[in-house]
């Protein structure tokens, strides 16, 4: 089944402790991205990726960090993650940068920042 | 700069009852129109989407769309809604020369039974 995975689900942590969140698509897409979902704001890109080892940033890359050694994976980092970074993230994928090529999400992951 | 516009934060209707949601864009150039769904808990499905052409769209789950470049909207319509639509609406516009899409902050449809 074509798809886009994310992991975990759901997070809580606290301030300033490092975390990831993986993101892997089965589909060989060579374009993914993050999103970040807030009420109100809907969906605002955080940084994307044409292909290996190609990534620059969207919207709100601040305090994010992005790596694409593989075709399949894209993990999210936050370094020294903060409480205004509570939110839902999407990751996405399709199969080049063309818009008009369908994108696929992840499920969200939900993370809690204390 | 691109923008899209979603001017209902939450509707509620009546099951069996029609629906429009509304969108409205600010784009320079031909848009790429799109609408989204995110049913509880899951990520976004792609339900229509506008290049070129006949201004009106169908997609999945018996939805449509209308592109009025006059108007500069692309609004969603359903003929009679079910309860299983319950959910966030996104409104989405991207164009060829630009790699990003994007979304308004969508619309929440709750169905009344």
């Amino acid at each position: 089944e074509a798809q886009v995975t994310q992991n975990p689900r759901y997070l809580i942590t606290v301030t300033g402790k490092k975390l990831t969140v993986t993101c892997s698509q089965n589909m060989n897409h060579e374009y993914m991205s993050w999103y970040r979902q807030d009420p109100g704001l809907g969906l605002r890109q955080i940084y994307y990726s044409m292909n290996v080892e190609v990534t620059d940033k969207g919207d709100v890359p601040e305090g994010y960090k992005v790596s694409r050694k593989e075709k399949r994976n894209f993990p999210l980092i936050l370094e020294s993650p903060s409480p205004n970074q509570t939110s839902l993230y999407f990751c996405a994928s399709r199969m080049d940068r063309g818009v008009h090529n369908e994108q696929f999400f992840g499920p969200g992951t939900r993370l809690t920042v204390l | 700069a691109q923008s899209v516009t979603q001017p209902d934060i939450h509707i509620t209707v009546s099951e069996g009852a029609s629906l429009e949601l509304r969108c409205n864009y600010s784009y320079g150039a031909t848009p790429y129109l799109f609408w989204y769904v995110q049913s509880p808990g899951q990520g976004l499905q792609l339900l229509l989407k506008y290049f070129s052409g006949d201004t009106l769209v169908q997609g999945i789950k018996g939805f449509e769309a209308e592109f009025k470049r006059s108007q500069s909207s692309f609004n969603l319509r359903k003929p009679s809604v079910h309860w299983s639509d319950a959910a966030e609406y996104f409104c989405a516009v991207g164009s060829y020369n630009n790699n990003d899409m994007r979304f308004g902050a969508g619309t929440r449809l709750t169905v009344k039974p």
